[in-house]
Order: structure tokens, then sequence, then C-alpha cells
């Protein structure tokens, strides 16, 4: 079983809807990451926070928001949404250097109607 | 930027055969990570590579980060239906190491 836990694993939006989409970890890692992954592509890399601050944005749109309240919690906030957007989104940790194993959660599948 | 070209794309084989799948670079990459997916959800951490020539094996799985630092292969052995799946090879190429990058992807399905 994965240690990244996310939730909700399905979410159904409207465009004119807020929703967060949250990811927790309990291995005392310092990196968190934010990945979307449309379906038989590879995930993308949208942000990554070390040590609750964030080191990187992948040019994301700011309908996407990121928000990391503590080293264990890594939210998304998400807001006027397109059709688009629909995707995977998947938390992902390491330990701190960004060089170490990437662990995965298990991904909340959005659906922006 | 650093582009993983994996191959084969995709693959059918028989429950029982071997298989073999790669990953090149035409840069340097000093981490190599073997990850599987299956529909639905999150990639799965296979195995994961860290100096070249490494040979590291997980039950059926076998990976090796190439000498040059610009490909790794990963080898199931006498595979089974359970093995279905999408496999990605992933790294930090040298010089990027914030970012993992990830290859294109191989579909493995499995006939009995």
């Amino acid at each position: 079983d994965t240690e990244v836990t996310q939730t909700p694993k399905h979410l159904v939006m409207g465009m004119t809807n807020k929703k967060s989409l949250k990811c927790e970890q309990h291995m005392g890692h310092r990196a968190m990451y934010w990945y979307k992954q449309k379906a038989k592509k590879p995930p993308e890399l949208m942000f990554v926070y070390s040590y609750e601050k964030l080191s990187i944005n992948e040019s994301v749109p700011s309908r996407f928001s990121p928000e990391c309240p503590n080293s264990s919690l890594l939210n998304l906030h998400l807001h006027a949404l397109q059709p688009e957007d629909s995707a995977l989104y998947l938390c992902a940790s390491t330990r701190g250097n960004f060089m170490d194993t990437i662990y995965f959660g298990e991904g909340s599948w959005l659906t922006v109607v | 930027g650093q582009q993983l070209n994996q191959s084969p794309q995709s693959m059918f084989i028989q429950e029982g055969e071997d298989v073999s799948m790669n990953c090149t670079s035409s840069s340097i990459f000093n981490t190599w990570l073997w990850y599987k997916q299956d529909p639905g959800e999150g990639p799965v951490l296979l195995i994961a590579l860290y100096k070249a020539g490494e040979l590291t094996s997980n039950g059926r799985l076998t990976a090796q980060f190439g000498i040059t630092r610009k490909d790794s292969f990963l080898n199931i052995s006498a595979s089974i239906p359970s093995d279905v799946g999408i496999y990605f090879c992933a790294g930090h190429g040298a010089g990027t190491a914030s970012k993992l990058t990830f290859g294109t992807g191989t579909r493995l399905q499995v006939t009995l």
C-alpha cells in the first residue's frame, strides 16, 4: 500500500465550482509534488514544495492553487477549471533531496463538466 | 528539454514468457527509476538505480543502469497475468536534479 494518501479518489466539478484535492504523507518526507496525468501519457510535473515552500511552478495556470499547510499535507485548490483539465492528479513525496526516490499516491480522478 | 525514449510502446506476450523493455536518452542521467501503473492508480515504484552499471533485482524483475548513463533496461521473467499494466522509466538528468523526467511508457498485455 502506498504511504501517500490522496482524497478524494474521484471528483466531478462544474466549471464555476471551487474544490480542493488533498494529499497526506507520514513518512517524514520534506518535499511534496503535484503531477497531472492524462490518459496513456506520462505524469507531468505541476508544482514542487520543499520544506513547505513552493520551489517549482511549471507555469501552471492560476486556476490551480497549491498550498502546503505543514510538512505532511499538500492541497491543490481548484477554481474555474476547464473540461481539458480533466485528468488524474497525482501527489508524490521524497525525503527532501530531489534525487531521492519519489513515491506516488493513488491519484485523484478529476472530471470537469 | 530532456527526453526519455522508451521502447517498445506496447507488447503482447504469453504467460510465462520473459519481457524486456528499455529507455534511452541523448543526455546523461544520474538516476533511473522504473514504475508500474495500473489503470486508475498511481505509479508504483519497482526498482530504483543510482549508479552507472548497477544491476538490481526485485523478485522476477531486474533492471540495470547503463554504463554510459544514457540508458536503462527492465526485464521481467516468467510473466504472469498481473504483470499487465503500463511501465514507465523515469530519471533525474544531470543538471536537472529537481525534475523527474518520465519515459513515454510501455503497455504490457499478457495472454494466457
